[in-house]
């Protein structure tokens, strides 16, 4: 089993839908990353948190920390958003902690 | 532009053979970190270092090695490739050296070992 389970593998919606994005670990953690991978590569960093919920522009990523879940949501998706989501944790090695990640999301907004 | 640079953008190179991937950190990052993305791997962390120090070492192959020079910058080495070593490298930056340090990718470099 994963350290780090992301749901759904792929997702495909029609633009302006609501889209939730899961992320699900198995221990204990001080922070997760959400990262978005565009088409051509690049990887840009969209949240880190540690508890609660952030925000930016239609970006949403809560963390439920007893729960061991975190979701990522896009309101009102355009097809620029298309791309592939991953989360990450940083799990402890020998005292120090190493960047998980999770399988990616890739998700297609259709126009 | 997250401000982290590397070089090259593509290599192609064959069996056997050993190669030097380079990064630049963003100004004032302390910390570099290499990544390997492989189709059937996805995201895995090879190595970090902290102001020209290891400080974690993830699935990195006996292969491979790396360093952080003075000025910060960072260079993976790769040798005796493999095929299965065809793979994007990626390197980050970030200011401190937790988990809870928002990184900065670098665009990557593609490299193919035919």
């Amino acid at each position: 089993k994963n350290e780090v389970e992301q749901s759904p593998q792929n997702l495909t919606a029609q633009e302006g839908e609501f889209i939730t994005i899961n992320c699900s670990y198995s221990v204990g953690i001080s922070a997760l990353h959400w990262l978005q991978q565009h088409p051509g590569g690049g990887i840009v960093s969209l949240f880190m948190l540690s508890s609660g919920k952030k925000k930016h522009g239609r970006l949403i990523a809560t963390i439920n920390i007893q729960e061991k879940h975190s979701s990522l949501h896009i309101t009102a998706s355009h097809p620029r958003d298309s791309a592939v989501y991953i989360c990450a944790v940083p799990l402890s090695n020998f005292g120090n902690e190493k960047l998980t990640f999770g399988t990616g999301t890739r998700l297609t907004i259709i126009p | 532009d997250s401000g982290v640079t590397q070089t090259p953008k593509h290599l192609i190179t064959a069996t056997g053979q050993r190669v030097t991937l380079r990064c630049s950190p963003r100004s004032g990052d302390l910390s570099v970190y290499w990544y390997q993305q492989s189709l059937d791997q996805g995201l895995q962390f090879l190595i970090q270092y902290y102001n020209g120090e290891e400080r974690a070492k993830g699935n990195i192959l006996e292969r491979f090695s790396a360093q952080q020079f003075p000025d910060l910058h960072s260079e993976l080495n790769l040798s005796s490739l493999e095929l299965g070593d065809s793979a994007l490298y990626f390197c980050a930056s970030s200011p401190g050296g937790t988990g809870t340090d928002t990184q900065y990718f670098g665009p990557g470099t593609r490299l193919t070992v035919l």
